[in-house]
């Protein structure tokens, strides 16, 4: 069964040093990972996506991701943080088998917490 | 641009009540589902639609029910409401067929029922 795991409930950082919100996961096959932020009384909101080729994806508001296939990660990463990235983050796997249904699994989440 | 409209944004209920939540998409998008988001949970898939009048249920589909008649439209209804669906419900909507796998799902603002 697919899984994915958000080791941390909250990380904090100060508003321009590097952060990291990090993700593991276990899909059978070459996963499609995707992450998400949700701000407070609003929907979640596609970042970037891993399906194949470059490890390293580029996405929106400079967040970039790694995907590391050894380690089974697939870390948030954003080199200068911001205070507006402070909200809730959801990494999500895909199983990109099984006909055409799409199952996404997601993680519990990680509050990051940038501070001024 | 609509995307995905939820409503109502909030609600609260009685135990038994029935109600239903309305999502609706004008992105032709076949692939809906509906989640419900509890703290320290994540999203858990309650139900979803590969396209009209087809549906199936996701991991936690009790005391739920779904219809879909149309591309634009996946009702979820709440037969007799009881405190443990207490909890904000989103609906997201993606493409199905070639490609769809690879993309990222469309979600609502969310749906926030209290039941007393």
């Amino acid at each position: 069964a697919q899984s994915v795991a958000q080791p941390e409930d909250q990380v904090n950082v100060a508003e321009g040093n590097p952060l990291t919100v990090k993700c593991t996961y276990s899909v059978s096959g070459n996963p499609y990972l995707f992450w998400y932020v949700q701000y407070p009384n609003r929907g979640l909101q596609f970042l970037l996506k891993y399906i194949t080729g470059d490890n390293l994806v580029k996405g929106s508001y400079g967040f970039e991701a790694e995907f590391n296939k050894s380690q089974t990660s697939f870390h948030l990463k954003k080199p200068s943080a911001l205070v507006g990235d402070s909200a809730l983050y959801f990494c999500a796997g895909r199983d990109p088998g099984a006909g055409g249904y799409q199952k996404v699994t997601f993680g519990i989440g990680t509050k990051l917490q940038v501070i001024p | 641009n609509a995307g995905v409209t939820q409503t109502p944004k909030f609600q609260v209920l009685k135990t038994g009540q029935s109600m239903t939540l309305q999502c609706a998409q004008d992105m032709n998008h076949e692939y809906m589902s509906w989640y419900r988001q509890d703290p320290g949970m994540g999203l858990r898939l309650i139900h979803y639609s590969v396209g009209a009048g087809i549906t199936d249920q996701g991991e936690v589909p009790n005391g739920y029910n779904v219809s879909r008649s149309t591309t634009e439209d996946f009702p979820l209804r709440l037969l007799s409401a009881a405190p443990s669906q207490t909890s904000v419900y989103f609906c997201a909507s993606s493409p199905t067929g070639t490609g769809g796998r690879y993309q990222p799902q469309h979600f609502g603002d969310g749906t926030r029922l209290s039941i007393l």
